[in-house]
């Protein structure tokens, strides 16, 4: 069964750069017809699309964060990433990973999210 | 691009629950639904619109007509109460992925 496991820092400060790192065991994120995405969710708020890496090494990303995210993968340790840069108090937030599958990228596997909190 | 769901639903045990999800070209999307209960990732519980994931319920069903999407709870329990979330996968908009603003469901 696929897990999926967040790791990162729980507090950044403001203007730094956040790096999150999604670690994935029972599944392959070289293995075509999957998307390996983020998710977050501000504190009592919806969920927030981030964006996705497919196998090919394409990614996708939520056009209001482009200009400061890079999502990237690690094949030899199963591992995608996101760098998100000029962190501010809006970035504060729960940050999930999880798996999109081919065809209508819904997520039917969850990390079970970290907290990031942005202050200084 | 947004979708439209209501803030919250509220339903007796027993009863059933209809938690819409509207967009104007929702007809040409698949959508997909999540529950979340309080601190825990969300879990799928319906995708490509009617299809249920394994382990989901029969009394969770979904639908979908003219500009809206349905997720139908029948026999609803107090362990229904959770946030619920549609989504769609926007290919032709650069791949977008969006959700709907989530449904509080409450059991009274």
């Amino acid at each position: 069964q696929l897990q999926l496991q967040e790791s990162g820092p729980g507090l950044v400060k403001p203007s730094e750069t956040l790096s999150l790192t999604c670690s994935v065991s029972g599944g392959s994120i070289s293995s075509g017809g999957q998307y390996w995405n983020w998710i977050r969710q501000h504190p009592g708020k919806g969920l927030e699309w981030i964006g996705y890496l497919y196998y090919t090494g394409i990614t996708y990303v939520n056009p209001s964060l482009k200009s400061r995210l890079t999502i990237s993968g690690d094949t030899s340790q199963n591992q995608f990433s996101l760098r998100l840069n000029a962190l501010t108090a809006a970035d504060t937030a729960v940050y999930y990973c999880a798996r999109g599958q081919y065809g209508g990228n819904w997520f039917d596997s969850w990390g079970q999210g970290t907290l990031v909190t942005v202050s200084s | 691009y947004v979708l439209t769901q209501p803030p919250s639903v509220s339903v007796a045990p027993g009863e059933t629950a209809r938690i819409s999800c509207g967009r104007n070209d929702i007809g040409s999307k698949r959508v997909h639904w999540y529950q979340q209960r309080p601190g825990q990732a969300p879990v799928l519980v319906m995708f490509y619109d009617s299809d249920r994931p394994s382990g989901i319920p029969e009394r969770f069903s979904g639908s979908k007509s003219g500009d809206t999407a349905t997720l139908t709870i029948t026999r609803v329990e107090a362990g229904d109460e959770a946030d619920y979330y549609c989504q769609v996968w926007d290919v032709g908009t650069d791949h977008q992925v969006v959700f709907g603003g989530g449904t509080k469901l409450t059991v009274v």
